[in-house]
C-alpha cells in the first residue's frame, strides 16, 4: 500500500524555466509534507516541508502548494538552475505515534541549458 | 552538516553470509532509522529505533535485524544475506517532535550493498 505517490519517474525541463513536481497521498492523517533532494552518491537532504494546516510555504526559489481536498502536492522550482538536477522525493509524517516518514518514489529532475 | 558516519560504505558478499551495517552518529539525536532505496520505490524503512534498546519494524522488515545498545550507535543486521538484499542503505536521525522536529531527518551517506 504505496501512502505516499511519485507518478513521474522523470522530469525535464529547460534552465531558467519552471519545474513542478507532484505528490499524491492517501493517508488524511499525515502532519508534514516534506521533500527532499538527493545526488547521486549522497544521502538525501531535506529541502523544504509544509504542514497539512497550510496551502503554501515558500523559501527562495522554492514553493510547496497543499491541496488537502485532492490530497495533492507540488514543489515549484522557479527559476531552474543547473544544479538543481537531483531526484526529489515527496515525504509525510505524522507527529503522532512511531513518527516515521513514508516517502514517494522520486522524480529524477534534469535542467537543461 | 549532521554527524552520521556509515559503515562499510560499500560492500561485495556472497549469498548466504552474514553481514552487518553500522552507523554512528554525534547528535544525540534519539530516532534512528535504517532505510534502504531501489529504483521504482524510492526510500523504504527497514526498521527503526526511538531510544537505547528500542527498536521497531518497518515496512520492509523481513530478512533484517537491528539493535542500539547505544545512543551513538545503529546496527543492521543481515542474517544470511540474499540476492533480493542488493541495495544502497541509509542510516538517518531526527529529533523528537517534542523537541521541534517536523519530520526532517538527517541522512548519512549511505552504504552500497552486493549480494552475489
Amino acid at each position: 500500500d504505496q501512502q505516499v505517490k511519485q507518478n513521474s519517474p522523470s522530469l525535464s525541463v529547460q534552465e531558467g524555466r519552471i519545474s513542478i513536481l507532484n505528490c499524491d497521498y492517501t493517508n488524511s492523517m499525515f502532519d508534514y509534507f516534506l521533500w527532499y533532494k538527493k545526488y547521486p552518491a549522497e544521502g538525501p537532504t531535506f529541502l523544504i516541508s509544509i504542514s497539512s494546516i497550510k496551502d503554501k510555504n515558500e523559501d527562495g526559489r522554492f514553493t510547496v502548494f497543499l491541496n488537502k481536498s485532492a490530497k495533492h502536492l507540488s514543489l515549484h522550482i522557479v527559476p531552474s538552475q543547473p544544479g538543481d538536477s537531483a531526484v526529489y522525493f515527496c515525504a509525510a509524517f505524522i507527529i503522532q505515534g512511531a513518527q516515521k516518514l513514508v516517502f514517494g518514489q522520486g522524480t529524477r529532475l534534469t535542467i537543461n541549458p | 552538516d549532521a554527524g552520521i558516519t556509515q559503515s562499510p560504505r560499500h560492500k561485495v558478499t556472497e549469498t548466504g553470509t552474514p553481514v552487518t551495517l553500522r552507523c554512528h552518529q554525534t547528535e544525540n539525536h534519539r530516532y534512528m532509522y535504517w532505510y534502504r532505496q531501489d529504483p521504482g520505490h524510492g526510500l523504504r524503512l527497514i526498521h527503526y529505533s526511538y531510544g537505547v534498546k528500542d527498536t521497531d519494524k518497518g515496512e520492509v522488515s523481513d530478512g533484517y535485524s537491528v539493535s542500539r545498545s547505544k545512543t551513538e550507535d545503529f546496527l543492521l543486521t543481515l542474517e544470511s544475506a540474499t540476492s533480493s538484499q542488493t541495495s544502497v542503505y541509509f542510516c538517518a536521525i531526527s529529533e523528537s517532535w517534542d523537541r521541534g522536529n517536523t519530520g526532517e531527518l538527517f541522512f548519512g551517506e549511505g552504504s552500497r550493498l552486493t549480494v552475489l
